[in-house]
């Protein structure tokens, strides 16, 4: 298996629910990222895990909650969000976290908050 | 930090010509850079890496330390090459920076 896979691929949520994306791979990459994606504007980094350690929060709102169960998968629990937190939501990851490593995107979830 | 600057937020060009779509960084190191592409509707991936000085889907990049570029370039542009290019350089230790994406069209 050599893709990233998401779920799900859209979800709707009322700014009290609470929800989670998933994102798996088998890869056997060490290094997995959380991106934003907002219409017409460039993936933006929120989380970095290398080897299932948190190791880059880009300054990202407590009501983002990311989860590392084992090497494999990364959860990110919403809670709470907001409108304005409507978007894609796209997991990645590559064999090392570094520079020079290419980064494997899932498909996103899109997610709306209403 | 790094930084990267991608002039053209849209480029359209007709099918067979030459298509260049233009990247700029700002590295005090050496730096390796990566192009990405989006298809409509198809997840974001790599095109090419200035490490591997490959060749993908006719595209090439060639890094210019005296100018700070890493202009994407194809020869004969195809209606398949429509999508979102974007330029990234590293943005740190573990880290990519994506600029803010070019969006070509291709016409018949």
């Amino acid at each position: 298996d050599t893709e990233v896979t998401q779920t799900p691929k859209h979800l709707v949520m009322g700014m009290t629910n609470k929800k989670s994306l998933k994102c798996e791979q088998h890869m056997g990459h060490r290094a997995m990222y959380w991106y934003k994606q907002k219409a017409k504007k460039p993936p933006e980094l929120m989380f970095v895990y290398s080897y299932e350690k948190l190791s880059i929060n880009e300054s990202v709102p407590s009501r983002f909650s990311p989860e590392c169960p084992n090497s494999s998968l990364l959860n990110l629990h919403l809670h709470a969000l907001q409108p304005e937190d409507s978007a894609l939501y796209l997991c990645a990851s590559s064999p090392l976290a570094g520079d020079y490593n290419e980064q494997f995107f899932g498909p996103g979830t899109r997610l709306t908050v209403l | 930090a790094q930084r990267v600057t991608q002039p053209e937020k849209l480029l359209s060009v007709f099918k067979g010509a030459p298509v260049e779509l233009k990247c700029n960084y700002s590295y005090s190191g050496s730096p390796e850079l990566f192009w990405y592409v989006q298809y409509s509707r198809q997840r974001l991936q790599l095109l090419l890496r200035h490490i591997s000085r490959e060749s993908i889907k006719g595209f090439t990049a060639d890094l210019n330390k005296g100018e700070t570029s890493f202009h994407l370039k194809k020869p004969f542009a195809q209606e398949e090459d429509s999508a979102m290019y974007y330029c990234a350089p590293p943005g740190g230790s573990e880290k990519l920076v994506f600029g803010k994406g070019t969006k070509l069209t291709v016409n018949p």
